[in-house]
């Protein structure tokens, strides 16, 4: 499959722990796409990256959250500190960049404790 | 801030009825994609719009664009109970798509 893979699938955490969300693009694909969904509603906007840069995290809450895409490997968003509002799917997305479609992941859904 | 308001938010008919579903935003959008997602999976592209006017059909689905581009429609002709599904309007603005809230179709045999 060389889809948009995203692990784990399903991620537990208790409050204050933190959490990794990992995601590897589409084969060929250097832009990557955070986006968080909470139930019953669309995906929003969290962070943009391309390869070693971060292009627009203008979705991204200030603190707690940070995200990375290194030249090898795959991109990590990571939650700091985790309280129950963090809860919700978290998908991510590739493309090839510009407008081009953005293929999703089927998530990591983190439920915290 | 760029808003997509999808109507309506849930809808319920029975096969083979026809529907309508409805993006609208207040900005223009460069391109509008419909998706739509099954529980438990991401988001799967079904049309890329990006001229004003622009109708596209896939099977049973016809896709419009409106002519300000500031607004899109989704109608099913015939519906079957493998429509069900969460259908999203995203709008391509400022290097990130912009989501609507989705719409929860459901078909009844």
């Amino acid at each position: 499959n060389a889809g948009v893979m995203q692990n784990p699938r399903h991620l537990v955490r208790r409050r204050g722990q933190e959490a990794r969300l990992r995601c590897s693009p589409m084969k060929g694909h250097s832009h990557v796409y955070w986006y968080r969904q909470l139930p019953e509603e669309g995906l929003k906007f969290m962070v943009y990256l391309q390869k070693e840069n971060i292009i627009d995290e203008s979705g991204m809450p200030k603190e707690r959250f940070s995200a990375e895409f290194p030249k090898e490997g795959p991109s990590i968003l990571r939650i700091q500190q985790v309280v129950r509002g963090d809860s919700a799917a978290y998908f991510c997305a590739s493309s090839g960049g510009g407008n081009q479609p953005q293929h999703f992941g089927d998530g990591t859904r983190l439920s915290i404790l | 801030t760029q808003l997509l308001e999808q109507s309506p938010q849930f809808l319920s008919i029975q096969e083979g009825e026809n529907l309508t579903v409805y993006c609208n935003s207040s900005s223009v959008f460069s391109s509008l994609q419909w998706y739509r997602q099954e529980p438990g999976e991401g988001p799967v592209l079904l049309v890329t719009v990006v001229t004003g006017g622009e109708v596209k059909k896939l099977k049973r689905l016809t896709f419009q664009f409106g002519d300000a581009r500031k607004d899109s429609s989704l109608h099913i002709t015939a519906a079957q109970p493998g429509d069900t599904g969460l259908y999203l309007c995203a709008g391509w603005g400022a290097q990130k798509l912009v989501f609507g809230q989705g719409t929860r179709l459901t078909i009844n045999p």
